[in-house]
């Protein structure tokens, strides 16, 4: 089965910090993504990933930035924390790069809730 | 714009059967997935939908209609375990996933 690991369950910080939040994946995925969910909005991309070093903005990339230095890890940072930016976060992975791989099913882990004070 | 629609919660009770509806309005349309979510959980892939018609697994089937821009999930014999809630997602012309927000199902003994 996949594995797709967030470095952390739950996350308190405080406005102003940087924020790392650490995915890793087992089965050698070509994608990875960043999703945050909040209530009544469903699930929204922040950034995604097809391939080592390269990163694609998705629907709210801003306040956001990301780190792909290995195939399996996929990190995303709040370069400068805010309380907007209090949500539940979720990594995801999947076969294939663009395109046509894109109905491959995408694995999540378990995601981080994290609280912005 | 792109969107999709959901009911946003459904009440059903245990052993009976549940519909789920997904509509849609996307630029273009490359396939339709079903994930399921347990509160405080990962989402996890139920199906993929790219031609027209019910795929039936287990319990779970799910159908489509793209002249309709429409899906739906069936739930046959409601167990308590599937109380949780339920994401479409489509993939648009630039293959792109669009998800929906997802309907709560609250399963009654």
């Amino acid at each position: 089965d996949v594995k797709v690991t967030q470095s952390s369950r739950y996350l308190v910080k405080r406005t102003g910090e940087k924020v790392f939040l650490e995915c890793v994946q087992d089965m050698d995925h070509e994608n990875m993504f960043w999703y945050r969910q909040d209530p009544g909005l469903g699930l929204r991309l922040i950034y995604f990933s097809y391939d080592v070093k390269m990163k694609e903005k998705g629907d709210i990339p801003e306040g956001y930035s990301v780190s792909r230095e290995k195939k399996e890890r996929f990190s995303l940072i709040l370069e400068s924390a805010s309380t907007n930016q209090t949500s539940m976060y979720l990594c995801a992975s999947s076969l294939g790069g663009q395109g046509e791989y894109s109905n491959q099913p995408q694995h999540f882990g378990d995601g981080t809730r994290l609280s912005i004070l | 714009g792109q969107n999709i629609d959901q009911p946003t919660e459904m009440t059903a009770t245990e052993g009976a059967i549940v519909q789920i509806n997904c509509t849609y309005q996307t630029s273009g349309f490359n396939g339709l997935f079903w994930y399921q979510q347990h509160a405080g959980e990962a989402p996890t892939f139920l199906s993929y939908n790219v031609l027209d018609g019910l795929e039936e697994k287990g319990r779970f089937s799910s159908f489509l209609s793209r002249s309709k821009g429409y899906s739906y999930l069936l739930l046959k014999e409601l167990q308590m375990k599937d109380s949780a809630s339920y994401l479409c997602a489509v993939i648009d012309s630039n293959y792109q996933l669009i998800w929906g927000a997802g309907t709560k199902l609250i399963i009654k003994p």
